[in-house]
């Protein structure tokens, strides 16, 4: 159980382009989502936090406009990318928690691989 | 600043020898702590956390933690490593509204 799913798991775009990334809770519900940015041997940034119906929460020094983030469902999460950039490559992790609160457990994505070229 | 320290980048075990990958946290109040793996390329897996309770957590793989709150430490430990069990392994903290505080991670090598 708790298993949760990204598409694409690679993509490359050329510069310019927007990019949509689906994070999606398979077979449970879940009250929130995030997402996380990994560079090369480096460890997860938290980029936002989506609670389903409502505007995410951003961290500090993340752009809104630039990594929009949509909470469709209790299910679904998308990240989109716009105007992608080549400095914008980088590997997307999402997670979906089951509970509210604290000590809820994240169950995270397989990941999804940006190139901009 | 709330923080979750892996002193560790790299461990080295030979294969059927106990392994250990220390952790420490600096978090306010009591927090829940996590142990996750990453293979390459892909996302971190859960192996397991602590809320409350018995110090000795068990979880996934074989794998177990220790918690003890006077240290601050929470190292995930396993009685006899496998080859398979290289990754990448990141602890992390909770201490309120979900947001989860992460380690810098740590490799984990296993030599057959």
């Amino acid at each position: 159980g708790a298993v949760v799913s990204q598409h694409p798991s690679r993509v490359i775009c050329k510069s310019g382009t927007s990019v949509k990334i689906e994070c999606r809770s398979l077979d449970f519900q879940a009250t929130t989502m995030f997402w996380y940015r990994q560079f090369p041997k480096k460890s997860l940034m938290l980029m936002a936090t989506s609670n389903e119906g409502s505007k995410a929460t951003y961290e500090q020094g993340v752009e809104k406009d630039k990594f929009l983030i949509n909470h469709a469902s209790l299910t679904l999460s998308t990240l989109t990318v716009t105007s992608a950039h080549p400095e914008d490559s980088s590997f997307y992790i999402c997670s979906a928690s089951v509970a509210s609160g604290t000590g809820g457990t994240q169950y995270f994505g397989p990941g999804t691989r940006l190139t901009v070229l | 600043a709330q923080s979750v320290a892996q002193p560790e980048d790299q461990v080295n075990v030979a294969e059927g020898n106990p392994l250990t990958v220390k952790c420490t946290y600096s978090v306010s109040g009591n927090p829940y702590l996590f142990w996750y793996v990453q293979y390459p390329n892909r996302g971190l897996q859960f192996l397991l956390k602590y809320i409350t309770g018995d110090n000795l957590v068990k979880g996934s793989y074989g794998f177990e933690a220790e918690f003890n709150k006077s240290q601050t430490s929470f190292h995930l430990k396993k009685p006899s490593a496998l080859v398979s069990d290289s990754a990448l392994y990141f602890c992390a903290a909770d201490s309120s509204a979900s947001k989860i505080i992460f380690g810098s991670g740590t490799r984990l090598s296993i030599r057959p």
